[in-house]
């Protein structure tokens, strides 16, 4: 079965580092990826998706995306975050050939800026 | 603005009722979700459905059943609820998807659900 995974769980940043968030999926065909975000007592919103193309996808915000086919992997990315960026961030997929679409979601990463 | 919306923000239900959950979206979506959302686990896909009266199996089914009478409207049913649904249940929307090009999903504020 299709399934995402997401290595960092909980990460702490103080302001101004960068980030990373990983994110790995487990089909084999075809894509399409998405990073949401939930911000504290709110409901989710899209950061970034990639269907196809370039594989460095720009988002809101300031964050990044890089899909790497060979390594079935969607890394988040932000050169320098704010204390505003505290959040849980979410990777999600569908099958690219799939007529219907179908959304599974990774375990999510809470991320904590200290400022 | 695509909206979703969920009829509880809030419920506390007592174990063994029948609880129903509803989800409206006013954007034409054939697409709709049902999640529900725990610390440590993210989201659990629990049903989808892709058209009205058609309904697919998510990852975590068992002691959950669906309705979807109408496009704009998605309702979850706890068919006797017990402690361990106590959760966040969240409902999302979208298009469907055509082979190769897809749409985001827009979700709704989410219904904490306290099964005691």
């Amino acid at each position: 079965a299709q399934s995402v995974s997401q290595h960092n769980h909980h990460v702490i940043l103080s302001e101004a580092a960068s980030l990373e968030l990983g994110c790995n999926y487990s089909y084999g065909g075809t894509v399409n990826l998405f990073w949401y975000v939930q911000y504290p007592g709110q409901h989710l919103q899209l950061l970034l998706k990639y269907f196809s193309g370039d594989p460095l996808v720009k988002g809101i915000k300031g964050f990044e995306a890089e899909f790497i086919k060979s390594k079935f992997s969607f890394n988040l990315r932000k050169p320098s975050v704010q204390w505003s960026d505290t959040a849980e961030y979410f990777c999600a997929v569908t099958h690219g050939s799939s007529n219907t679409g179908k959304l599974i979601f990774g375990q999510g990463t809470t991320l904590q800026v200290k400022p | 603005d695509v909206k979703v919306t969920q009829s509880s923000r809030y419920l506390v239900k007592r174990t063994g009722e029948k609880v129903f959950l509803e989800c409206v979206q006013d954007m034409d979506h054939e697409n709709m979700f049902w999640y529900r959302q725990d610390p440590g686990l993210g989201l659990r896909l629990i049903y989808f459905s892709y058209d009205v009266k058609m309904k697919e199996k998510g990852d975590i089914p068992e002691g959950y059943s669906v309705s979807r009478e109408k496009k704009e409207r998605f309702s979850l049913i706890l068919e006797s609820a017990s402690t361990n649904q106590t959760s966040m249940y969240l409902c999302a929307s979208s298009l469907r998807q055509v082979p190769y090009f897809n749409t985001e999903a827009f979700f709704g504020q989410g219904t904490r659900l306290t099964v005691v």
